[in-house]
C-alpha cells in the first residue's frame, strides 16, 4: 500500500513570496490533515479536511496561509506571501475513521526554508 | 485547553539499558493517545496508539501504559539499541481525529 505522497521535499524562498505544497493521502482516507513542524517542536494542526469539507483550521493563519481539497483526494497548502517564522516541516498525514482506532498515516514532509 | 508535555526532552543511554519517556496531558477527555517516531529528516511513524478505555498496549520491545485519570503516559523500551536512536512524541488525539503532540523526546542510545 501506498504512502502519504508530498512535494516539493525541499524548498528554500525569500521572504514576501509564495509557495504551494502538493500532498495526496493514502488510497481510500476520507480525512487529510496538514501539520507545522517548527525545529525542536512537535507538530501542530493548521487544518482538517473530511473529504472536500474542512473540520478544523482554528490554528491556520488565513491572512497568508491557504489549502484545498477539491475533490476529496490530493490537497495542497499555500502560503502567500511568506515569511521568516514559516520556516517549518509542513507534514500531510491521512486517516480512516473506519478502521480500528483511527490510526494516522504522515508523510515524510515538505521542509520550508524562508529567507 | 489541552497540553501535552514530555519529560526530558533529552536523553543518552548505553546500548541495552531499558529506559521510559514520560508524557502527560492536562485534559483527561481524551480519545486516544498514540507514541510516534520521527527520524531525522523523516515524517513520523507510528509506533503504539492506546484506546481511552485501553491501559497499555506493546508492540516487541515496546509498550505504552496509559493512565487518564493522572494524565498520564509512559513508553517503556526494553534492551535498547542503537538503532532506537530517534525523537519520540506523543500525541492526545481528539474524537475528530485532531492530534496535539507534545515537544518530542530526543533518544540517542551510544553502542
Amino acid at each position: 500500500e501506498a504512502g502519504v505522497a508530498q512535494s516539493p521535499r525541499y524548498k528554500i524562498i525569500e521572504k514576501r513570496q509564495s509557495v504551494a505544497f502538493w500532498c495526496n493521502p493514502i488510497s481510500g482516507h476520507a480525512t487529510l490533515y496538514w501539520y507545522q513542524q517548527i525545529l525542536g517542536q512537535g507538530p501542530k494542526l493548521l487544518i482538517q479536511f473530511q473529504n472536500n469539507g474542512v473540520v478544523d483550521d482554528s490554528q491556520l493563519p488565513k491572512d497568508r496561509f491557504s489549502a484545498e481539497r477539491l475533490k476529496g483526494v490530493d490537497s495542497t497548502l499555500k502560503i502567500q506571501p511568506a515569511k521568516l517564522e514559516d520556516s517549518a516541516v509542513y507534514l500531510c498525514a491521512s486517516s480512516d475513521r473506519r478502521t480500528v482506532g483511527n490510526t494516522i498515516y504522515f508523510g515524510e514532509g515538505s521542509w520550508l526554508t524562508v529567507v | 485547553k489541552q497540553e501535552v508535555t514530555q519529560i526530558p526532552a533529552a536523553l543518552s543511554v548505553p546500548e541495552g539499558e531499558n529506559l521510559v519517556l514520560n508524557c502527560s496531558f492536562t485534559d483527561s477527555a481524551i480519545y486516544n493517545l498514540q507514541w510516534f517516531r520521527q527520524d531525522p529528516g523523516k515524517g513520523l511513524t507510528s509506533l503504539l496508539l492506546i484506546q481511552s478505555s485501553q491501559r497499555e498496549q506493546t508492540s516487541g520491545r515496546l509498550n505504552a501504559s496509559l493512565d487518564k485519570s493522572s494524565g498520564r503516559s509512559t513508553l517503556y523500551i526494553a534492551a535498547s539499541q542503537p538503532g532506537d536512536s530517534a525523537t519520540y512524541l506523543c500525541a492526545v488525539g481528539s474524537y475528530t481525529g485532531k492530534l496535539i503532540f507534545g515537544q518530542g523526546t530526543t533518544l540517542q542510545v551510544k553502542p
